[in-house]
């Protein structure tokens, strides 16, 4: 099993949408996690940290479920802007991120 | 505030010509450093990290190396590219605690 698995998409969903996406991790001992973006040929860069259950900000909630081992990213009422590839990594230090799922919102 | 530099932005290089490409962060001490490639439309790949001065773990054996010179310094190198080295070259930043990683501007390798 990959340390790392995330459905690479990608997912075309209207504006305003929900959407949710979901990554497996193998590591048993990973206590943080992580949520990046990254838009076409650019840098990823950090949406949100997970360090318990779950953290919210504005129209992104991630959750982590530690019995089977996937922490889920939810969007609401998706914006155009939201397009992008969503890229996770567990653990202290950044050995494994996932490829990414790529989102795209059409209007 | 902490920033990180990264450069060249674009790179094109012959195949057997070597590289250098350099990274250096600001405003923090002792910090984890990274070197990721990403091919065209796929995933990050590490390929060095560093905790220290001088202290370089290698995930991928290949002609690339990394040296740190310095506490806020990371370059990675190579003596002759290879055609299939080749992509998005991405140096990274982390404190030691358990915070997140804060990634450089990039460079993009062509290697013709």
């Amino acid at each position: 099993r990959k340390e790392v698995e995330q459905d690479p998409g990608p997912f075309n969903v209207p504006e305003g949408a929900t959407v949710a996406f979901n990554c497996t991790y193998s590591n048993s001992a990973s206590q943080s996690f992580f949520w990046y973006r990254q838009d076409c040929r650019k840098e990823p860069k950090l949406l949100m940290s997970v360090y318990s259950s779950g953290n919210e900000d504005g129209r992104f909630t991630a959750q982590l479920n530690r019995a089977s081992q996937y922490i889920s990213l939810l969007i609401r009422d998706s914006k155009l802007s939201d397009s992008a590839t969503y890229l996770c990594v567990p653990g202290r230090r950044a050995l494994t991120f996932g490829s990414g799922t790529r989102l795209q919102v059409q209007p | 505030s902490q920033t990180i530099h990264q450069w060249p932005a674009t790179l094109v290089q012959p195949v057997g010509s070597p590289l250098s490409l350099e990274c250096t962060v600001e405003g923090t001490s002792n910090p984890n450093l990274y070197w990721y490639r990403q091919a065209a439309g796929r995933g990050l790949q590490l390929l060095f990290y560093s905790v220290g001065i001088g202290q370089i773990s290698s995930e991928v054996p290949q002609n690339l190396s990394a040296s740190r010179p310095q506490d806020r310094q990371f370059i990675l190198s190579s003596k002759k590219l290879l055609l299939s080295d080749s992509g998005f070259y991405l140096c990274a930043w982390s404190s030691a605690g358990d915070g997140g990683y804060t990634f450089g501007s990039g460079t993009r390798l062509t290697v013709v």
